[in-house]
């Protein structure tokens, strides 16, 4: 098994352009979620999904956007990159936990530059 | 969202037992403690997770006072591999947790 990969792994973009970070699993796991971890920082929940056509926000949603069309992938775009938005991107997964807090499954994570 | 607190970073020796500990004042009855390492340039990864008492894997030991306002995690015998950053996260739902700093663990031979 693969388990989380990440496409692309590396970007640079110019201020205004647009593009799409795809995370794919092969584990089966309902849960999926996108993450953005600046330098000496912890990671925050941008966007996360439970299920297969369900997205919800998370910590810091605003200028991104995700789709779940497919329960193995998980897409995170962004439409008019700001150079706010350099960071290292991962994605991960999680089965449903039934009462208790997920054991997340992590990528390799995207680094993003934005000019 | 319980907050947590954890040491900037810790410096230990190979062979040694390091342990790492999280202060989280105001746990919920519902969540639980988690544990995960993040090496540079990769994804964080799943060390331990416990709700009360002691567990142990493979890997290291979680360790939970009865007032669960607080953790420790114990890394037996530590290599050059250990050094990492590592995070205490609390939460009844990985949609609620809150990635702080961390602490980052040097280990020097």
């Amino acid at each position: 098994n693969a388990g989380v990969t990440q496409t692309p792994k590396f970007r640079v973009l110019k201020t205004g352009q647009s593009m799409t970070l795809l995370c794919a699993q092969d584990m089966n796991h309902e849960y999926m979620y996108w993450y953005r971890q600046d330098p000496g920082m912890g990671l925050r929940l941008i966007h996360y999904s439970v299920g297969e056509g369900t997205t919800a926000k998370g910590e810091v949603p605003d200028g991104y956007n995700v789709s779940r069309l497919k329960k193995q992938n998980f897409l995170l775009g962004l439409e008019s990159a700001a150079p706010s938005q350099t960071s290292v991107y991962f994605c991960a997964s999680s089965l449903p936990s039934g009462g208790y807090q997920e054991t997340q499954y992590f990528g390799p994570g995207t680094r993003l530059l934005v000019l | 969202l319980a907050k947590t607190t954890q040491p900037i970073s810790m410096d230990s020796y190979e062979g040694q037992e390091v342990n790492i500990t999280c202060s989280h004042n105001n746990i919920a009855t519902n969540d639980y403690i988690t544990w995960y390492q993040q090496f540079p340039s990769q994804g964080p990864r799943f060390i331990i997770q416990g709700y009360k008492t002691k567990v142990t894997n493979e890997v290291a030991s979680l360790f939970i006072p009865a007032d669960r306002k607080s953790s420790t995690l114990s890394l037996p015998r530590v290599s050059l591999s250990d050094t990492a950053v590592y995070y205490c996260l609390v939460g009844d739902s990985a949609s609620k947790i809150i990635f702080g700093s961390g602490t980052r663990l040097s280990i020097r031979p």
